[in-house]
Formats: C-alpha cells, structure tokens, sequence
C-alpha cells in the first residue's frame, strides 16, 4: 500500500514551460524528502522539507510542504532538457525510521 | 567519498533460479536498505537494517527472499527461487541513520531479468 500518491504519473512538455507536480498523503509527515532518478542511476536528494509551510529553492525549482504537513509540490519554472527524469518524494523519519516512496512523476522534456 | 557500490549491474537468470545481490553502503553509514523497483513504479522498500539488526522487512516476501548484513556493513539480498515477477531493479542505499530527516544514498542498482 502507498502511503504517498503522486500525480501526474507522466508528464511530457516543451522546454521553456513551467510545470508543477504533487506529492500528497492522507497521513500527516514529520518531513517530506524530493529525489530525482535518472534512467540507470539510483535517486539522488533534491531537498527536505520540515516545517508546515515551508518553501524552498534549488534554482529553478520550488519545493512547498503543505499547511497540514499532507501534501508537497515540486514547481519547476522554465524547464529544460536535462530536468527530465523520474521524481520520488519519500516520507522521511528521524533515526531507524524506514524511508518509504511514492510512485513517482516521470517528466520528458522535450527540445 | 565513495559512493554506494552494488554488484552485479546486470542478471539474467531462469525462473526457479537462484540469485544474489551485494552491496557495500558508504563507510559510517548505520542504516541500510534494500529496495525492488519494477519498471515505471518507485522503489518499494524491502528490508531496512539499522547495524547489523533488521528494523523493517515488513514487505520482504520471506518464503523466497532474504537478507544479512553480517558486521553491519556489506549486505546481500538472496531470492531463492526466482519468479517471473521477481524481474526489477534492486537498489541498496545507506544513510548515517543517527539524525533526524538523513540523506539516503543510492547505489546504482542490480537490473534482474528473470525469463
């Protein structure tokens, strides 16, 4: 069972257009972690968000944990080629707690 | 730093087949994890170890898998016998495990295909 759904699960736009993409949950988070998996490669950490409301950039990404702690969105703003991939949220615990994934958005971005 | 080693990259096995993954997490790291990635799905986690000791393996099918983290460092992942369904990409991550909201670090996975 998926503690954590995301949507779209597939994604395809042109290269200059914005996008956003949802990580959302029934239960409330501690923290909510965003990896970025490219074909062949495990998931690399974008960022963690903490706090209810929180906001943060990675140039030109935008990550917001929601009010509630339910939910979390990835806004990307101009995209290009190289941000194509697959993109995981995970709920994440302090200390032994197990890190548990959503489905993914797969995004293309096409030249 | 060296990263999360996993061998073998690739496997092609026959159903009924036996098969083994190994990982050697980055050094220091107390947590470490096995995850199944099937194809267009994310990892789906299936056995955590904390040192040597197993905190989850809730979703660790165990009439055909298992897994030992023998001196809590290097693991392996054994399926004994492999199904069909077993054909997906195994990831191994470790993490320091002793902070709250850690990092995880990916290895680049063992595809297995199982015909």
């Amino acid at each position: 069972t998926q503690l954590l759904e995301q949507s779209p699960q597939f994604l395809s736009i042109q290269e200059g257009e914005n996008l956003t993409v949802y990580c959302n949950s029934s239960s409330v988070f501690s923290s909510l972690q965003w990896y970025r998996q490219e074909p062949g490669e495990g998931p690399v950490l974008l960022v963690t968000v903490v706090t209810g409301g929180e906001v943060k950039k990675l140039k030109r990404l935008t990550f917001q944990f929601g009010d509630a702690r339910k939910d979390s969105s990835l806004h990307i703003t101009a995209a290009q080629p190289g941000d194509t991939g697959l993109y995981l949220c995970a709920k994440a615990g302090r200390g032994a707690q197990k890190l548990v994934f959503g489905q993914g958005t797969r995004l293309t971005i096409n030249p | 730093e060296a990263g999360v080693a996993q061998s073998p990259r690739y496997k092609i096995i026959e159903k009924r087949q036996s098969v083994a993954f190994w990982c050697n997490p980055i050094s220091g790291h107390a947590t470490l994890y096995w995850y199944q990635q099937i194809l267009g799905q994310g990892p789906k986690l299936l056995i955590q170890f904390q040192n040597n000791g197993v905190v989850d393996d809730s979703q660790l099918p165990k009439d055909r898998f298992s897994a030992e983290r023998l001196k809590g460092v290097d693991s392996t992942l054994k399926i004994q016998p492999a199904k069909l369904e077993d054909s997906a990409v195994y990831l191994c991550a470790s993490s320091l495990g002793q902070m709250m909201n850690t990092e995880a670090f990916f290895g680049q996975g063992t595809r297995l295909t199982v015909v």
